[in-house]
């Protein structure tokens, strides 16, 4: 059974850098692109990037100045940078894998979220 | 930049059916998939290509798409299935992961 953990510090002051962890069991690292999406409180979800094992990346054109989304195969883990964190900055932070289907990709398995905050 | 939209809520009655649409200009020629959000929980994926279902997910759900409209049905709803209900597609043009604004569907 997949799953996937998030891991990080949960308040970030305004101006630095968030750094979090997604943790993968029951799935090797290397087969699949892995995404991170966002939910600031009480509304919708925003798609941020995602990651290949080969290091290819995409992401968000709205992010994209301020986000790095990296892999470390040899611990089944990826990992999101976001810098310059502002109060708008501050969601709910889900990984998840990413099937590369037929003309189309989706989000299969999600981790719990990680709440972060921003303030000083 | 694509842009689908969704009704703010839906509500609907023990037993009853909800249709949950996603629009979007010729969003039938995309391949549509569908989030269940329950309270305080991560997304679970419910319907993938328009109207596949997981393993573990219900007949109830069910989706098509066709034209400016893809909907979401849930059969015989139940007080379970309460939450925020998100379309999503993939924009070949944008290289993005687009979202729906999401749908809250209450169970009277």
């Amino acid at each position: 059974q997949v799953q996937l953990q998030e891991s990080g510090p949960g308040l970030v002051k305004p101006s630095e850098t968030l750094s979090l962890t997604c943790t993968v069991s029951g799935a090797s690292i290397s087969n699949y692109y892995w995404s991170w999406v966002r939910q600031p409180p009480g509304k919708g979800l925003e798609w941020i990037g995602f990651v290949y094992h080969s290091g290819i990346t995409n992401y968000n054109a709205s992010l994209q100045s301020r986000v790095t989304i990296s892999v470390d195969t040899s611990k089944n883990h990826f990992s999101l940078r976001l810098t310059s964190m502002t109060a708008a900055d501050a969601a709910i932070y889900y990984c998840a894998r990413v099937w590369k289907g037929r003309a189309s990709y989706f989000l299969d398995y999600w981790g719990q979220g990680a709440l972060v905050t921003v303030s000083s | 930049s694509y842009v689908v939209t969704q009704a703010p809520s839906v509500s609907v009655a023990p037993g009853q059916t909800a249709k949950i649409t996603c629009g979007g200009d010729n969003i039938g020629s995309d391949n549509v998939h569908w989030y269940q959000q329950k309270p305080g929980q991560a997304p679970v994926l419910v319907i993938y290509y328009d109207s596949d279902r997981p393993a573990g997910i219900p007949e109830r759900f069910s989706g098509s798409n066709s034209g400016d409209t893809a909907t979401l049905t849930i059969s015989r709803v139940e007080a379970g299935d309460e939450g925020d209900y998100y379309c999503q597609v993939w924009d070949f043009n944008g290289d993005t992961f687009v979202f729906g604004t999401g749908t809250r569907v209450t169970v009277l």
